[in-house]
This record gives C-alpha cells, structure tokens and sequence, in this order.
C-alpha cells in the first residue's frame, strides 16, 4: 500500500511570494489533515478534511492561508504572501474511518528568506 | 483547551538500556486517546503506540510500553533494550474523538554506542 505522498519536499522562498503544497492521501482515505511544524515546536493542525469537506479550519491563518480538496481525494495548501514566520515543515496526515489511525506523509520543508 | 507537555526536550541513554521519556496532559474530557510519535531526521512521523483512555491496562508495543495514569494525566514512554535505530525526536500527543492531534513540545532521545 503506496503511503501518503507530498511534494516539493523543500521549497525556498522570499517573503511577500506565494507557495503551494500537494498532497497525495492513501487511497481511499476520507480524512485529510495539514499540520504545520516549526521548528523545535509539534505539528499544529491547520486544517482538516472530510472528503471535499472542511471539519476544522479553526487555527488557519485564512487572510494568508488557503487549502482545497476537490473530489475528496488530492489536496493543496496554499500560501499568499508568505511571511518569514511561515517557515516550517508542513506534514499531511491521512485516515480511514478511525481517526486515531493517522498516515503522515514525509513533510515539505519551507524556508521562507 | 487540551494541552501537552513534554519536560524533557533531551535524554539520552546507552545502547541496549532502558529510558523512560515523560508527558503530562491537560484535558477535561473523559473519552480520549494518548500517543507517542518518533519523528527521524527523515521527518516521518511514525506512530509508536497508542492508549485508548477507557482503558486501564497500558499498551505494549514490542520493546515500547507506557505508564498511563489517567487521574494523573500523566502518559510516559519506556524504550527497552534501547537500539541506534531509536534515536529520534518522540512527540506526546492527545486527541479528543474528532481526530485533531494536539502534539508536545518533543523530546530528542540520543542512544549512544
């Protein structure tokens, strides 16, 4: 079973300059999940998807922050402007049916200059 | 709000020893669920073992168990036969039923030869 897929794994940036994530999720996955992680921090959640649906989008920087799953599969973050402090790992997690059962994906590194 | 917290941001501990990696947790609710994550270099996130708050017996996982005492919020890691493999950075984390993972501060564990 191919595991959760993310790319660009690293992507530098300046400030004031736009960025977007993808994210592939295991096949069949109905919950979809982006943390972001900085730096000697744990992942927060930014936001969570059931199917094409948001759940939780409550700590979202939404003037900044955007994100989109269409067709409840593939899914992109998206970042406009981004900020020095935007500077992170930004994980994708994905689950079936029990969400204590969650499938990180390998992170894409964003360093923002 | 749910918090997490991690007060050791490193250990370390020899080859084949055993180490205990600690996690104090604040919540109100009374249905949850408790993890430990290991995150490598590669920045995979990787679950350990989990423990469903319902339940009174600690998980097991191979040489990974945990201390859950539920009136004391307290949820500690042990490592047995400690390998160079386990060196990694290990998160504490909490979920209510919804699925949004609410991650410590992280302990880096250091096994040395």
């Amino acid at each position: 079973e191919a595991g959760v897929a993310q790319s660009p794994r690293y992507k530098i940036i300046e400030k004031r300059q736009s960025v977007a994530f993808w994210c592939n999720p295991i096949s069949g996955h109905a919950t979809l999940y982006w943390y972001q992680q900085i730096l000697g921090q744990g992942p927060k959640l930014l936001i969570q998807f059931q199917n094409n649906g948001v759940v939780d989008d409550s700590q979202l920087p939404k003037d900044r922050f955007s994100a989109e799953r269409l067709k409840g599969v593939d899914s992109t973050l998206k970042i406009q402007p981004a900020k020095l402090e935007d500077s992170a790992v930004y994980l994708c997690a994905s689950s079936l049916a029990r969400p204590y059962e969650q499938y990180f994906g390998p992170g894409t590194r964003l360093t923002v200059t | 709000a749910q918090t997490v917290t991690q007060s050791q941001p490193e250990m370390s501990v020899q080859e084949a020893e055993t180490v205990t990696l600690s996690c104090t947790y604040d919540t109100s609710e009374s249905n949850y669920y408790l993890f430990w994550y290991k995150q490598p270099p590669s920045r995979q996130m990787i679950l350990v073992i989990r423990q469903e708050a319902y339940k009174q017996q600690n998980a097991t996982e191979n040489r990974f168990s945990v201390n859950f005492q539920k009136a004391a919020k307290s949820f500690s890691l042990k490592i047995s036969d400690s390998q160079l493999g386990d060196t990694a950075m290990y998160f504490c984390a909490f979920m209510k039923r919804e699925g949004k993972l609410i991650f410590g501060q992280g302990t880096e564990l250091s096994v040395k030869p």
